[in-house]
This record gives C-alpha cells, sequence and structure tokens, in this order.
C-alpha cells in the first residue's frame, strides 16, 4: 500500500509568480485535502476535492485553487504569489465515509 | 471559525516520565485525531476517537474523547526520545469533512 506522496519537496518562487503542487493520494482514498502550515502553528485548511469537486473551503483567497483527477490526485494552484504565502502545503487523503486523513511529507514553499 | 486550544504550548520531559496534553475548542466536534509530525515531515495519524467517552490507546498513547465533546487529552506513558516532535489535536465538525488543528505542542525529552 503506498502512502500519500507529494512532489515537489521544496520550491522557492519571486513574489507575483504561479505555482503548481502535486499530491498522489493514498491506494483506495478517493478524497483529498491540501493545508497549509505556517511556521509554528498547527496545519490551515485550505480545500477538499471529491470525485473532481471541490467540497468545501477554508478561508482562503480565489487565487488558491485545485484539480482532483480521475485517478484521485490531485494539484494545489497559486496564483500572484504573495511572501506570506511562504509555508508547508500538505496533501492529506481519506475515503469519504472515513474521518482518518493521512498526510504527505509537504512541500515546503518559499517566496521571496 | 473553531478555535482550538492545546496546551502546553510545549514541555521539557525526562526520559521515562509520563506526559499529558490537552486541547479544549470553544465548538462541538464528532471525531478528535491525534497526530505527531517530526521536523520536516508531514502529520502522522496516532489515535482517532469518535465517541464522546471514549478511552483509546495504541501503544504508549492513550487518548480521551472529553464528555462534554469539546475536549481531548492525550497521555504518553514512559516517554523515550523519539517521542520528541509536535504533537497536534485535531477535531472535525458534524456535516463538515474539513480538520481544525490546535497550534500544537512541542514535546523535548532530556535523555
Amino acid at each position: 500500500e503506498t502512502g500519500v506522496t507529494q512532489s515537489p519537496t521544496h520550491l522557492i518562487k519571486t513574489r507575483g509568480q504561479q505555482v503548481t503542487l502535486r499530491c498522489s493520494s493514498q491506494s483506495g482514498h478517493n478524497t483529498v485535502s491540501w493545508y497549509q502550515q505556517a511556521l509554528g502553528q498547527g496545519p490551515q485548511f485550505i480545500f477538499q476535492y471529491y470525485r473532481e469537486e471541490e467540497n468545501g473551503r477554508g478561508n482562503f483567497p480565489p487565487r488558491f485553487s485545485g484539480l482532483q483527477f480521475p485517478n484521485y490526485s490531485s494539484e494545489l494552484n497559486v496564483n500572484a504569489l504573495e511572501l506570506d504565502d511562504s509555508a508547508l502545503y500538505l496533501c492529506a487523503s481519506s475515503t469519504r465515509d472515513r474521518t482518518e486523513a493521512f498526510f504527505g511529507q509537504g512541500t515546503r514553499l518559499t517566496v521571496v | 471559525g473553531q478555535q482550538l486550544n492545546q496546551s502546553p504550548q510545549s514541555m521539557f520531559i525526562q526520559e521515562g516520565e509520563d506526559v499529558s496534553m490537552n486541547c479544549t475548542s470553544s465548538s462541538i466536534f464528532n471525531t478528535w485525531l491525534w497526530y505527531k509530525q517530526d521536523p520536516g515531515e508531514g502529520p502522522v495519524l496516532l489515535i482517532a476517537l469518535y465517541k464522546a467517552g471514549e478511552l483509546t490507546s495504541n501503544g504508549r498513547l492513550t487518548a480521551q474523547f472529553g464528555i462534554t465533546r469539546k475536549d481531548s487529552f492525550l497521555n504518553i506513558s514512559a516517554s523515550i526520545p523519539s517521542d520528541v516532535g509536535i504533537y497536534f489535536c485535531a477535531g472535525q465538525n458534524p456535516n463538515d469533512y474539513k480538520l481544525s488543528f490546535g497550534a500544537g505542542t512541542t514535546v523535548t525529552v532530556r535523555a
């Protein structure tokens, strides 16, 4: 059974640029959630995808968008990057009927 | 949004000691989860709780779902050096699939 994998592991971008982060869900999981974790804080919910549609969104602006593909993998896209977007971005997968979410190792994004 | 207050914020403990941390919320949850995060890694699920009053163990870890559904506790018995890390509580509301996280408890073990 493969776990949740994310790519890339680290990324440096310039303010104003766009970024795409990728996530492969754990085998058998059909739901993917994305979280932003700033240094010294707990993860904050960005949004969740189920059946290729956004299914719930946290307090993040529209420049944060996502996709889910038929194989349940997912992308997080962030446009017009700001310095405050620097954080660890975590992907978590789960099944629809179970609460337990399993996290990937995260992508460390630095915006300069 | 929900406020989860996790305490203590950090703790230094002697190897072999028992550790307790807790999490309180301003609103009720129908599920409580406890995660551990090591530096540079994603959170790893330790224990999941689904019923008020439930007490669940996973090795040296024991967690409880508070009767009011607004709090949860995690205990680590006989701590060892690999218990070092940041422990997060997370709660889920009824009819809401997102997890709300506390700010974490940082545990450092002195050998």
